[in-house]
């Protein structure tokens, strides 16, 4: 079974510090994951995916297999990063989403 | 290109009725993946389809079904609503080929059961 795991619902950081929004999955394959946002009142959108090992919005996010992890980092938060975040693993043709961390980001 | 889209964004429903709700992706895509959001469960996946066919299903009981048309655009139907399927419904396409795809939301519909 696939589950991911996101412990913290809610993180207050201030503008200019570091942020870092945690996520632990458990899959026995080999992991596809990914980080979507959802900033208010838009819809679910694709911030990153480790395979790209991209920097989006200058958030980046590395995979440990061996803590099956799949943190979220940033170095100098924005009050624009104010969001609901979500990690997820695709086992197939299927996401598995965590329970989102919402991410407020005070001036 | 033009995002996914659904129809209608706002549903009202009394118990025991039926609803449709539709999803038109993205020009390209074939995959369509079908996800309610709660806020005590959170985004659980339903179904996905491509090509017309039902490639995946989540745990949800039999009143939940979809389909594909040719299109493939997507619908979803829920029969004998329950107070418990009020939900946000989202639906998400991805080009398909590739089981691990971007997948891209649509801003989904919300169905609302008296």
């Amino acid at each position: 079974a696939q589950r991911v795991t996101q412990p913290e619902k809610l993180l207050s950081v201030f503008k200019g510090a570091p942020v870092e929004l945690k996520c632990n999955y458990s899959y026995s394959g080999s992991p596809e994951l990914f980080w979507y946002v959802q900033y208010s009142r838009q819809r679910l959108q694709l911030l990153l995916r480790h395979i790209s090992r991209e920097s989006i919005k200058g958030f980046t996010a590395d995979l440990n297999k061996g803590e099956t992890s799949f943190h979220l980092k940033k170095p100098f938060a924005q009050e624009e990063d104010s969001a609901m975040y979500y990690c997820a693993l695709s086992g197939g043709s299927r996401l598995t989403f965590g329970e989102g961390t919402q991410l407020t980001v005070n001036p | 290109k033009a995002g996914v889209t659904q129809t209608p964004r706002y549903l009202i429903k009394t118990r025991g009725q039926q609803v449709t709700l539709s999803c038109s992706p993205i020009s390209g895509h074939r995959s369509v993946s079908w996800y309610q959001q709660t806020p005590g469960q959170g985004l659980q996946f339903l179904f996905e389809y491509f090509s017309e066919t039902q490639r995946n299903k989540g745990n949800f009981p039999g009143r939940f079904s979809g389909r594909q048309f040719s299109n493939s655009r997507s619908e979803m139907n829920v029969s004998t609503l329950e107070l418990g399927d009020s939900a946000l419904y989202l639906c998400a396409s991805s080009v398909g080929q590739a089981q691990a795809d971007t997948q891209y939301f649509g801003p989904g519909t919300r169905l609302t059961v008296l």
